[in-house]
């Protein structure tokens, strides 16, 4: 695809359920990063990707939450155990490199996550 | 947490105005970039500014970068309604991922 595709766009869970957000990112970038955005915040860290590792997972708020990227293209970010508190959009990015030699990070339009 | 702190939070102006928006930051970093947000969904990058550069241009856009006040500066010439959105700024150091600010909201009015 021409761009970072996230699904769903949109999910709405109960409270204590287990939800899997899914980043697609642009084809031969080696960095992935999630994001979480609450309402009229900036987008706050949560992990990134340098190929299949995960390079740097300490944003994760706890361990309800856990991302994958088995095969160092598609992504999946995991949430157990729901609380309202995880209600925010979440942002998947992918950028060519990352770390020293950062470039321009190209993100998806989203999943917006609300737990009733 | 965040390393980037914009300012001001919200910005109103007319439109043709000069819009300028300012980012402050705690560490030493590698590049920093600019990117806009329409609606709270993506982001669109905007541009990115290496540590050992002063000042940048891409069409309407200008930033400056003084690495020894840490902060950076961008400038949105000639605003348009079009402009209306939030611009965050990024910075990447090391091999830490990109930090962003908690934004500049811009109301452009026709």
């Amino acid at each position: 695809g021409a761009g970072v595709s996230q699904t769903p766009s949109n999910k709405v869970t109960e409270k204590g359920k287990y939800v899997e957000l899914r980043c697609d990112p642009i084809s031969g970038h080696t960095a992935l990063y999630w994001y979480r955005q609450s309402l009229g915040q900036g987008p706050e860290f949560l992990i990134y990707f340098q190929g299949t590792g995960a390079a740097d997972d300490s944003g994760l708020p706890n361990d309800r939450f856990f991302a994958v990227r088995p095969e160092g293209s598609v992504s999946t970010l995991k949430i157990q155990r729901t609380e309202r508190g995880d209600s925010a959009v979440y942002l998947c990015a992918s950028s060519l490199v990352a770390g020293t030699g950062a470039s321009e990070a190209f993100f998806g339009q989203g999943t917006r996550l609300t737990v009733v | 947490s965040q390393q980037g702190e914009e300012d001001p939070q919200a910005l109103s102006i007319q439109e043709g105005e000069n819009a300028t928006m300012n980012c402050s930051y705690k560490t030493s970093i590698n590049n920093l970039q600019w990117y806009r947000q329409n609606s709270g969904r993506g982001l669109v990058h905007l541009i990115l500014i290496r540590s050992n550069e002063r000042e940048k241009h891409s069409g309407r856009l200008r930033v400056t970068l003084d690495t020894s006040k840490k902060s950076s500066s961008l400038l949105i010439t000639a605003s348009r309604a079009a402009d209306t959105a939030s611009y965050f700024c990024a910075t990447s150091s090391g091999n830490t991922p990109l930090v962003f600010g908690k934004g500049t909201r811009l109301s452009v009015i026709a």
